[in-house]
């Protein structure tokens, strides 16, 4: 079965550096875009990222524009953000999803992993 | 970026009861737009894609309408694993969006 597994959160003081890791399973992972989704605790959600199956295309929200960098390793099943330039508004559970085949809808999550901005 | 606006944002009903949520898109998404269940604690799960297209093993009592700007999710009888919280979010274009959230509390 799909399985997406985050991994890499915790505390870091503002400004510094984490990298999340989305390890998958389950699925032809070389297929199929991989996205970010983060959600600060009791709010709704906040699409963050995608990268397209094979690397080559990637989108941003506006507010990681610049900080935030999404890559994947085919050969690892696994998507990484490198989140860099950290503040306390990017405090949130992020989720990774996997994107349907022809439209980029979720349809897995993983079970989401939380980063608290904080000093 | 496409608003998505969700009405109401919290409501309670009653096991049994026929509920339906709305979602409007600030401008046309045709019918590029899916809905998700969130419980407490734990990831959201897709139930419909496309509008009205249902997710393999969501149950049937859920479905989906709309297209354009307007479209509605609908509870036919609602069950006690259906208090959740709702979301609707378009993939018409990017950045992708979400509406902001509908709880369905038991009343």
């Amino acid at each position: 079965q799909v399985r997406l597994v985050e991994s890499g959160g915790g505390v870091v003081q503002p400004g510094r550096s984490l990298r999340l890791s989305c390890a998958a399973s389950g699925f032809i992972f070389n297929t199929y875009g991989i996205h970010w989704v983060r959600q600060v605790p009791g709010k709704g959600l906040d699409w963050v990222s995608v990268i397209s199956y094979d690397g080559s295309n990637k989108e941003y929200a506006d507010s990681v524009k610049g900080r935030f960098t999404i890559s994947r390793d085919n050969s690892k099943n696994t998507v990484y953000m490198q989140m860099n330039s950290l503040r306390a508004d990017d405090t949130a559970v992020y989720y990774c999803a996997k994107s349907a085949l022809e439209w980029p809808y979720l349809d897995y999550w993983g079970q989401g992993i939380l980063v608290t901005v904080s000093s | 970026a496409i608003r998505m606006t969700q009405s109401p944002s919290s409501f309670s009903a009653s096991i049994g009861d026929r509920v339906t949520i709305t979602c409007r898109a600030s401008q046309d998404i045709n019918t590029y737009l899916a809905w998700y269940q969130q419980k407490p604690g734990k990831a959201p799960e897709l139930l419909i894609y496309a509008a009205s297209t249902l997710q393999s093993g969501v149950p049937s009592r859920f479905s989906g309408s709309g297209s354009g700007t307007d479209f509605t999710l609908t509870i036919g009888c609602l069950q006690s694993e259906d208090f959740a919280t709702y979301y609707c979010q378009q993939f018409h274009s990017y950045p992708l969006t979400f509406g902001q959230g509908t709880t369905v509390e038991i009343k």
